[in-house]
């Protein structure tokens, strides 16, 4: 079965240090993937995405991700991060059945928690 | 960027009652809509797509006849949650693809429903 997986339900971090937020996929397909940020009681923002080209994709606010095919994943990281950061993120896969309408399956999300 | 609108943003109302929701794209056309709900500290959890001019398609295990959806238009999805109940208490959340391009979602702010 297809699914996405976010092993780190809360990550904890101080201001000013690298994070990375982990995700792997499963899938028999081709996939598109995708990194959305939730702040507290709004919906989702888009972060970054990766649909073909290079595998390092990244954000205006300095977050990249890295899509490993080998590995199934597509972790986001970020080199150094601001209180502001803090918020709920979540990984996404749309399954590309080539042309058919395809659902975002999202994972359980990660709450990164940044400290000063 | 897209924008796509809910209202109400949050909403308290009596068990036993019925609650509409709408999500509007404001800046393009969407034949179709995506509706989830997300429980605290909880994944977003795909309930139906919604269809322009057709019926909406529910996934496995969603009431069709508790969560009424209705594409009324180009621009306007509306899910209404009918003899409403303290467990329906919810984050609820639509998005819009543009273009038809579903790896292009624009998410709304989200309706928060509590019953009481």
């Amino acid at each position: 079965a297809q699914s996405v997986t976010q092993l780190d339900s809360q990550v904890p971090v101080f201001e000013e240090a690298p994070v990375e937020l982990r995700c792997n996929y499963s899938s028999s397909v081709s996939v598109y993937l995708f990194w959305y940020v939730q702040y507290p009681n709004q919906g989702l923002q888009l972060l970054l995405k990766y649909l073909s080209g290079s595998t390092l994709v990244e954000s205006i606010n300095g977050f990249e991700a890295e899509f490993n095919k080998s590995q199934t994943s597509f972790h986001l990281r970020k080199p150094s991060v601001h209180i502001s950061d803090t918020a709920e993120y979540f990984c996404a896969v749309i399954l590309n059945y080539g042309g058919a309408t395809n659902k975002l399956i999202f994972g359980t999300g990660t709450l990164l928690a940044v400290q000063p | 960027g897209a924008v796509v609108s809910q209202h109400p943003s949050w909403v308290i109302c009596k068990s036993g009652t019925s609650v509409k929701i709408e999500c509007r794209s404001l800046d393009f056309q969407a034949t179709t809509m995506f509706w989830y709900r997300q429980f605290p500290k909880q994944s977003l959890m795909l309930m139906a797509t919604s269809n322009e001019g057709s019926k909406a398609t529910y996934e496995q295990g969603v009431e069709k006849d508790k969560f009424l959806i209705n594409h009324a238009s180009l621009t306007l999805s509306t899910l209404t949650v009918t003899s409403a109940h303290p467990e329906d208490s919810s984050f609820y959340i639509c998005s819009a693809p543009e273009g038809g391009r579903t790896y292009e979602q624009y998410f709304g702010p989200g309706t928060r429903l509590t019953v009481t």
